[in-house]
């Protein structure tokens, strides 16, 4: 059974980077995926931040691709995003994702969600 | 991007009566392969949200089959057979065909 969990700090500084980290746990970290973030703000839905494939292809958010990085690290079997510039627009709960494309295209695990709050 | 619009953003429903929750896109999510690349995700309170329906109409493994999708090309909807307590939460369409894109959100509520 796949396994995804966060980390990272839960308090940022306004202008500040917000940096969280996923770990993958089990046989999914392979070809098939592409590996995700998703955060949800307060009250509010779904927004899907970006991705990185195990080959290292990225893609964003047109909204935010010019303040995203999310990167791979395959030894490690981790993915990871920094998100620079950080307001308190950006507070949320931030959910790591595996994007499955071998059948469709869907979310087929989640992490538990990690909260980060941007206040000073 | 796509844009997903869902209705109604409320659903209060008595426990045994079906419920219908409806999903639009601003594009046809029909690729070449003849598949439609919309699925379904419920998010219970205090979870993550888990995947429900693939590709338009495949329940995910484990999903009881009092869920079902359908539609094509723009217009989807899902279906609740009988509402159960266990069913409450917010249920969210995505389109998968491009970058993904979620609709607002239906609350589904217990009357």
């Amino acid at each position: 059974q796949e396994h995804l969990q966060e980390s990272g700090p839960g308090l940022v500084k306004p202008s500040g980077t917000l940096s969280l980290t996923c770990a993958v746990y089990g046989d999914s970290f392979n070809y098939n995926h592409w590996w995700s973030w998703v955060r949800q703000s307060p009250g509010k839905g779904l927004e899907w931040l970006g991705e990185v494939h195990h080959d290292g292809n990225t893609n964003y958010s047109p909204s935010l691709k010019t303040r995203l990085t999310i990167s791979i690290d395959k030894s490690k079997r981790e993915f990871s995003l920094n998100l620079i510039s950080a307001t308190a627009a950006d507070t949320a709960i931030y959910y790591c994702a595996s994007l499955q494309t071998r059948s469709g295209n869907f979310f087929d695990y989640w992490g538990q969600g990690a909260l980060v709050t941007v206040s000073s | 991007d796509i844009v997903m619009t869902q209705s109604p953003l409320s659903l209060p429903v008595i426990p045994g009566e079906p419920a219908s929750i409806s999903c639009r896109s601003s594009q046809s999510l029909l690729h070449t392969n003849g598949y439609n690349y919309l699925d379904w995700y419920l998010q219970k309170p205090g979870q993550s949200p888990q995947l429900l329906i693939y590709l338009g109409s495949n329940r995910a493994p484990g999903v009881p089959n009092k869920f079902s999708g359908s539609g094509s090309g723009t217009d989807f909807t899902l279906k609740i057979s009988r509402v159960e307590t266990e069913d409450v939460g917010i249920y969210y369409c995505m389109q998968a065909l491009q970058t993904p894109t979620f609709g607002q959100g239906t609350k589904l509520e217990i009357k």
